[in-house]
Formats: C-alpha cells, sequence, structure tokens
C-alpha cells in the first residue's frame, strides 16, 4: 500500500520569505500523480499544484513550485514570497495510476504540515 | 462553473441518533463522488466513492453508509452514531478518475456527545 509522509508537523517562515515543505511516498508504481492541497482555517480543501509522475519538470503555479525527485520517491513544495494568507494546513497527496483500477480513485493524503507565516 | 455545497457546516449529536449529511455538485454531469473524513492530527481518509448513480464503494469498514440517489447528490448516513464517529467530513468530486484533483466541500464538523 502507498504511504505518504509528511516529517515537519509545523513550520513558520517570515512574510515575503521562500519556505520549503517536504513530502515523501512510498510505491512501486511508476505513472501516478501527485497533489499538494492547502487547508486553511476554514477547513475547505484547495488545491494548490498537482504533478504527474511521468512528467520530469517540475510543475509551478505562481508563487507555488515542487521539486519532484521520483527516484528519491520525494515531492517538496516551495513557497516564494509568503503571505499572510498562505497560513494554512498543507498536505500532500498520492494518487495511484488509472490503469489500477478501482484502486485509482482514492487519494492517499499525508498527515499535514502547519505553516505558520510571520508578519 | 462547478460548484459543491456541504450541509450542515456543523452537528452535534448524541450517540445513538441518526446522521444524515448531504452533498451536491452544480455545474457538471455524472461526477464521481467522494465521502472523506479527517481526523484529528490526522489525514483525510477514504470512506465511500461513487462513479454513478446507486454505485457506491466502500474504503473501510464502519458505522456509516452512503447513497447516491441522483447523480449529483451524494448522502452520508448512520442508523446509530458512536462516539468515534466524531470527526470532520468532507465530500468531494472529480471529473472521471480525479487526476487533475479533486474538488473538496467547505466540510462538516460532527460531534458526537
Amino acid at each position: 500500500a502507498q504511504t505518504v509522509t509528511q516529517s515537519q508537523p509545523e513550520m513558520s517562515v517570515q512574510e515575503a520569505e521562500t519556505v520549503t515543505l517536504s513530502c515523501t511516498y512510498d510505491t512501486s508504481e511508476s505513472d501516478y500523480y501527485l497533489f499538494w492541497y492547502k487547508q486553511p482555517p476554514s477547513r475547505q480543501m484547495i488545491l494548490v499544484i498537482r504533478q504527474e509522475a511521468y512528467k520530469q519538470q517540475n510543475a509551478t503555479e505562481n508563487r507555488f513550485s515542487v521539486n519532484f525527485q521520483k527516484a528519491a520517491k520525494s515531492f517538496s513544495l516551495k513557497i516564494s514570497d509568503s503571505q499572510l494568507g498562505d497560513a494554512a494546513m498543507y498536505f500532500c497527496a498520492y494518487r495511484r495510476p488509472t490503469y489500477s483500477g478501482a484502486g485509482s480513485y482514492q487519494l492517499t493524503f499525508g498527515k499535514g504540515t502547519k505553516l505558520s507565516v510571520i508578519p | 462553473s462547478q460548484t459543491i455545497h456541504q450541509w450542515p457546516a456543523t452537528l452535534v449529536q448524541p450517540v445513538g441518533s441518526p446522521l444524515s449529511l448531504e452533498c451536491t455538485v452544480e455545474g457538471t454531469s455524472n461526477p464521481n463522488l467522494y465521502w472523506y473524513r479527517q481526523a484529528a492530527g490526522r489525514g483525510l481518509q477514504l470512506l465511500f466513492y461513487s462513479v454513478g448513480i446507486g454505485q457506491i464503494s466502500s474504503e473501510v469498514p464502519q458505522n456509516l453508509s452512503a447513497s447516491r440517489p441522483q447523480d449529483r447528490q451524494f448522502i452520508l448516513s448512520s442508523k446509530k452514531l458512536l462516539l468515534s464517529d466524531s470527526g470532520f467530513y468532507l465530500c468531494a468530486w472529480s471529473v472521471g478518475r480525479g487526476i487533475i484533483g479533486y474538488t473538496f466541500g467547505s466540510g462538516t464538523r460532527l460531534t458526537v456527545v
């Protein structure tokens, strides 16, 4: 079974600085999908960024980018120019390949990293 | 545009009482629908998913059940709540198998007392 590990329960960053959140996962599959979700105090899960394992290029979305290291099974999230609104829980998630049948519907989540932004 | 509605936002129920949480999606047809539970200090756990009306798959055995009476309606139920059912419940939908991600509702905080 796939597992997702976020080794940093909490992190903090100064406003306007850069922070990197870590995520590692365990899988024997090759064509999978990775996501970062943000959960602000409102508790609604918001998709931040996604990465397809068969693409070597790291995904970017404005101030958010990932460092995808497939061989190391690492998927870190970098937030540049941090803003107060970035304060939230961040969850890394893994999705199995589409050819894996019924099991491919499930997103496996890490336990999250709580990010605080210091003014 | 697609929207997902989930209610109620908060709920306090006594042990042994029934439960019904509702989720509806607008602006899309034949979505895949999901119920997740988030326990304190843990990530999200998939409870049920549905690929069509009346089609429900359960990922974990539990005191809960799900139903999909209409294409864009997904209901989470229990006949008798347990203390361990307390948590934050999130409904989500995806196009197809969700390779571009899921869209989540705003969640329901359930406290069983």
